[in-house]
């Protein structure tokens, strides 16, 4: 079965660079979820979309910006990075209104590291 | 939002010896999810399971939603095991499917 796609899934910038993290949901799936884990942390909820519109969003960075495109992709865009920043992005994705349960699926992660 | 909190922090156990994991959390929910988080870091769904009872090979979960917990049975633990397990669930209240996860529950399984 298909699964969420994310991409690169390493990454290595440099302070004050800029990051791109690119996401394909499952198919057919119309919700889009974007995590941040930090080491040895629990996943921190950054944004949502339903539909390619914004639906919540959490304690996302300013310096941070996320959209989903026409065939349901989301980037995560970072710019003006920090040390602090460096740690592992998940995107999830799922189907609203299932009748079997709205079960979130998450992608393997995205590695940052700033140096 | 809602509070996810896990138990024990820690758990140790040599191969082949059961477990039970618990997760309290502090409002009605309408989405409960255990996940397996591996050294890759990969996060796997065990179950969603916002009330009763499933079962997947020598995993188990039960959720008494009127209590508010939640429990993930291992059986005969491998070393395959070892890792994270979060618990983490969205409010009864929201439509939006934010989830809140638990502080984890480190497991480590010696041979």
């Amino acid at each position: 079965a298909a699964g969420v796609i994310q991409s690169p899934r390493h990454l290595i910038k440099e302070k004050r660079e800029t990051a791109t993290l690119k996401c394909y949901p499952i198919p057919r799936h119309d919700t889009v979820y974007w995590y941040q884990q930090g080491p040895g942390q629990d996943p921190q909820f950054l944004i949502s979309f339903y539909e390619k519109m914004q639906s919540d969003k959490g304690s996302i960075p300013d310096r941070f910006s996320a959209q989903q495109f026409s065939d349901y992709h989301s980037e995560l865009n970072m710019s003006s990075l920090e040390l602090g920043d460096s740690a592992l992005y998940f995107c999830a994705s799922s189907q609203t209104g299932q009748a079997t349960g709205n079960t979130i699926y998450f992608g393997e992660g995205s590695w940052l590291t700033v140096v | 939002g809602i509070q996810v909190e896990q138990s024990p922090p820690d758990l140790i156990l040599q191969e082949g010896a059961n477990s039970t994991l618990r997760c309290n959390f502090s409002d009605s929910v309408n989405n409960l999810q255990w996940f397996h988080q591996n050294p890759w870091g990969q996060l796997i769904n065990l179950f969603y399971i916002p009330s009763g009872t499933k079962q997947n090979g020598r995993l188990s979960a039960t959720t008494v939603a009127t209590e508010r917990y939640s429990l993930l049975y291992i059986s005969s633990s491998q070393t395959t095991d070892s890792g994270v397990y979060f618990c983490a669930a969205v409010d009864r209240g929201s439509t939006l499917g934010r989830l809140y996860f638990g502080r984890g529950t480190q497991l480590t399984v010696w041979p």
